[in-house]
């Protein structure tokens, strides 16, 4: 059973940089594209991008010139930054697998999502 | 970038009553429609793929049916534990989120 979790700083100061990695146990990193959803608190969710196990990210055109994902295969892992956040960037934070289903990739593994406040 | 569009926003129903969520994209997304449900403080659980294949393990009361821009999400008869909120999401194009449809105890 593939099991994802998050880790990183709960608490990220205006204008810095937003960091966490979502460690894969239970089957291999490669051969997936692994994705970043947020969650605003009481809000619905955003996607915020994706990357194959071997590059190629995508992300959404809204974050597109903040966010980084990378994906490290010798650890099993992969990454999110996110630059020069503000409060509107506090949200659970969710990494999530996108499986493949006979042509179609929905995100059929996600992390337990954790909580990023932006506050001084 | 395809604009998601889910009704209504929130209803109220009872055990055993029949559900309908509706979603409507922005533009034709052909049969590129998932969904989604989400407990309260827990992460989203995968559902429906492909507008109307259920993931395994999910009970034959959900179903989802559409093509192009409309798409439904329906529960045959509502059980307690399907009291959640619900999210379409396409796949067409990258991927976006309906906003969610929260289904309550009436």
């Amino acid at each position: 059973q593939v099991q994802l979790q998050e880790s990183g700083p709960g608490l990220v100061k205006p204008s810095e940089t937003l960091s966490l990695t979502c460690t894969v146990s239970g089957g291999s990193i490669n051969n997936h594209y692994w994705g970043w959803i947020r969650q605003p608190p009481g809000k619905g969710l955003e996607w915020i991008g994706y990357s194959y196990y071997s590059g190629s990210p995508n992300y959404n055109p809204s974050l597109e010139s903040r966010v980084t994902i990378s994906v490290d295969t010798s650890k099993n892992q992969f990454s999110l930054k996110l630059s020069s956040v503000t409060a509107a960037d506090t949200a659970v934070y969710y990494c999530a697998r996108c499986g493949y289903y006979s042509g179609w990739f929905p995100f059929d593994y996600w992390g337990q999502g954790t909580l990023v406040t932006v506050s001084s | 970038d395809i604009q998601m569009t889910q009704s209504p926003s929130s209803l109220s129903a009872s055990v055993g009553d029949r559900v309908t969520i509706t979603c409507r994209a922005s533009q034709n997304i052909s049969n590129y429609l998932n969904w989604y449900q989400q407990k309260s403080g827990k992460a989203p659980q995968f559902l429906i793929y492909g507008t109307s294949s259920l993931q395994s393990g999910v009970p034959s009361r959900f179903s989802g049916s559409g093509s192009g821009t409309d798409f439904t999400l329906t529960i045959s008869s509502l059980q307690p534990e399907d009291f959640a909120t619900y999210y379409c999401q396409q796949s067409y194009s990258t991927y976006t989120f309906g906003q969610g449809t929260r289904v309550e105890i009436k």
